[in-house]
This record gives structure tokens, sequence and C-alpha cells, in this order.
């Protein structure tokens, strides 16, 4: 069965500095792997996908994610942290021959303090 | 370029009915798929409509239905609600078999 697990409820970071949010996979074959944000009372905002090729994919608002198919991981990190990047962070993956389904961790609090 | 709408943003109902949320998918997009967000949760895949046609399901029950128009617009249809259906209703549209899916606001279903 896929599935998705984001260890950290909560990340706290200081303005300027570096952040990393986790998210280890299961699935069979080839997974497509992707991170959304999602901001108070707000729906999902794409961020980044991995497919194939490089393992370091670059997104939207300096966001990238390493991603490590021995360690089953897709971490999402960026160089130095904002207060506005505070929000909750989905990591998703579907498998390569299923066209719709995404699995979703439950989610990681990011909170960047000043 | 209007992104994903979905509408009505909130909606209260009581244990027992019915209720309909709508979505419109972004411009170019002819895929729809409803995930179920409760309070605390990452998103649960109910379906996806492909062609005004359910071509995946996940685990929900058949109270759970939906609907695509010939313009790509799509309903959830939840008959016989329950507490527990209480959640954020997420429409998610993507082109064909594109990798990226793009999420509307969502609907915010209460029953009390």
């Amino acid at each position: 069965a896929q599935s998705v697990a984001q260890p950290e409820d909560q990340v706290n970071v200081a303005e300027g500095n570096p952040l990393t949010v986790k998210c280890t996979y299961s699935v069979s074959g080839n997974p497509y792997l992707f991170w959304y944000v999602q901001y108070p009372n707000r729906g999902l905002q794409f961020l980044l996908k991995y497919i194939t090729g490089d393992n370091l994919v670059k997104g939207s608002y300096g966001f990238e994610a390493e991603f490590n198919k021995s360690q089953t991981s897709f971490h999402l990190k960026k160089p130095s942290a904002l207060v506005s990047d505070s929000a909750l962070y989905f990591c998703a993956v579907r498998h390569s021959s299923n066209t719709g389904k995404l699995i979703f961790g439950q989610g990681t609090t990011l909170q960047v303090k000043p | 370029d209007a992104g994903v709408t979905q509408s009505p943003t909130h909606l209260i109902k009581t244990r027992g009915q019915q209720v309909t949320l709508r979505c419109s998918p972004k411009s170019g997009h002819d895929t729809v798929s409803w995930y179920q967000q409760a309070l605390g949760q990452g998103p649960q895949f109910i379906f996806q409509y492909y062609e005004e046609e359910e071509r995946q399901r996940g685990n929900f029950p058949d109270r759970f239905s939906g609907h695509q128009f010939p313009n790509y617009s799509s309903e959830l249809n939840v008959n016989a609600l329950l507490l527990g259906d209480s959640a954020l209703y997420l429409c998610a549209s993507g082109r064909g078999e594109s990798y990226e899916q793009y999420f509307g606001p969502g609907t915010r279903l209460t029953v009390t």
C-alpha cells in the first residue's frame, strides 16, 4: 500500500536560518512526489514535484526538495526561511501508473519566528 | 486566467440531509478530483472524474457520489450526512494525465 509519513507535526526555525521539512514515502514502483503548502482557510498551493531526472528539484518561493531513493525520502528545504513561509506543508505521492490519486502525509506546521 | 473555483465557501447541514458541492476547473483542465480534509489531517482522495466518468475512487462509501459535466465542471454529492462528514472538501483539476493538480480554496462543510 502507498503511504506518506511526515514525522514532525511542527518545525520551528528562526528567520534567515535554513529549514527542512521531512517526508518519507512507501510505494511500489516509481513514485511521483509532490509538496504542497496550505495557508489558513485556504486550499493547497503546489510548490514542486519530482517525476524523474535530477534528485534535487527546485520549486516556487525558493523551496527545493531532494529525492533520495535509497532512503525513500523527499525532504523539503529552503536556504533562508522567511516569516511568511509559516504555514502547513503537505508531502504527497502518486504511483507512476496512477493518474489521479494523490496520497498525502498528515502535514507539518512550519513556524518561522522573527 | 481563473484558477479552480468552488462553491459554496461554507455550508452547515443537519445529520441525514443531503448536500451538493460544486467545482469549476482551471481553464484548459479536463480532469477533476475531490478530496476530503478532516481537521488536522491530510486530504483523503474521494474520486476523480475524466470525460464525464468516474475513473478512480478512494475508500469512501456510496453515499459519496459525483458528476462531471460537458464543460468539465463537477459536483460532489453526499447523502445521509453524518457528523463525521464535517470537513473541508477540496477540488483539484488537471489536464489529462499531467502530473500536477491545482486545488481550489475548498468548501467547509459542517454537519450538526
